[in-house]
């Protein structure tokens, strides 16, 4: 059981789709965050929201557009991407506080065809 | 910046050995240390953290890590191994109220 849902849980899109993930946290969060985990390379951080607000944007494509509505909803909109942007996203979740426990969602598994 | 490193990529272990994975800090003052687990498949679990007080600490799943400030090391262990425990070993430390993490070490589990 998590306290950070992730929608779809697996993602199979053309190159020239467009598509989102869905993140949900019930845990009273004010910070948000999209990681990439790609085949044998560390996480990588590509977005954090903290009360609501853009704060961190790690040179991220622009095929890859976050958008944060609410401290409990965050999507990651998906278009016109490549086959290397096949990996799994995971979605997680923090209060905006030094030493924090971060807590994360199952991650999305993307498949760029 | 604050930073960890993992020093081994890949560890094999038996059921029912023992298990201890390393991992060393960078960081100015006391730091807050964190280790999580990824089973195949999953997302991140937080298996235990370190802030203040007693260097062992207890976590779930029967891990406990110590930290040595001395050796700037935050090493994990399981005195015995269940076929369960094959996943990938995140060790982090905070970085603003974000976190930064470790190259991860994945455990392989024999039987």
């Amino acid at each position: 059981e998590t306290g950070v849902t992730q929608t779809p849980r697996h993602l199979v899109m053309g190159m020239t789709n467009k598509k989102s993930l869905k993140c949900e946290q019930h845990l009273g969060h004010n910070a948000m965050y999209w990681y990439k985990q790609s085949a044998k390379k560390p996480l990588e951080l590509m977005f954090v929201y903290s009360l609501e607000e853009r704060v961190e944007n790690n040179s991220v494509p622009s095929r890859f557009s976050p958008e944060c509505p609410n401290s409990s909803h965050l999507f990651l909109h998906l278009h016109t991407l490549q086959p290397e942007d096949s990996a799994l996203y995971l979605c997680a979740s923090s209060q905006v506080e030094f030493g924090n426990t971060i807590y994360f969602g199952e991650g999305s598994w993307l498949t760029v065809v | 910046a604050q930073s960890v490193t993992q020093p081994d990529i890949h560890i094999t272990v038996s059921e029912g050995a023992s298990l201890e994975l390393r991992c060393n800090y960078s960081y100015g003052a006391t730091p807050y240390l964190f280790w999580y687990v990824q089973s195949p498949g999953q997302g991140l679990q937080l298996l235990l953290k370190y802030f203040s007080g007693d260097t062992l600490v207890q976590g779930i799943k029967g891990f406990e890590a110590e930290f040595k400030r001395s050796q700037s090391s935050f090493n994990l262990r399981k005195p015995s191994v269940h076929w369960s425990d094959a996943a990938e070993y995140f060790c982090a430390v905070p970085e603003g109220y974000k976190l930064s993490f470790g190259a991860g070490t994945t455990v392989t589990v024999r039987a």
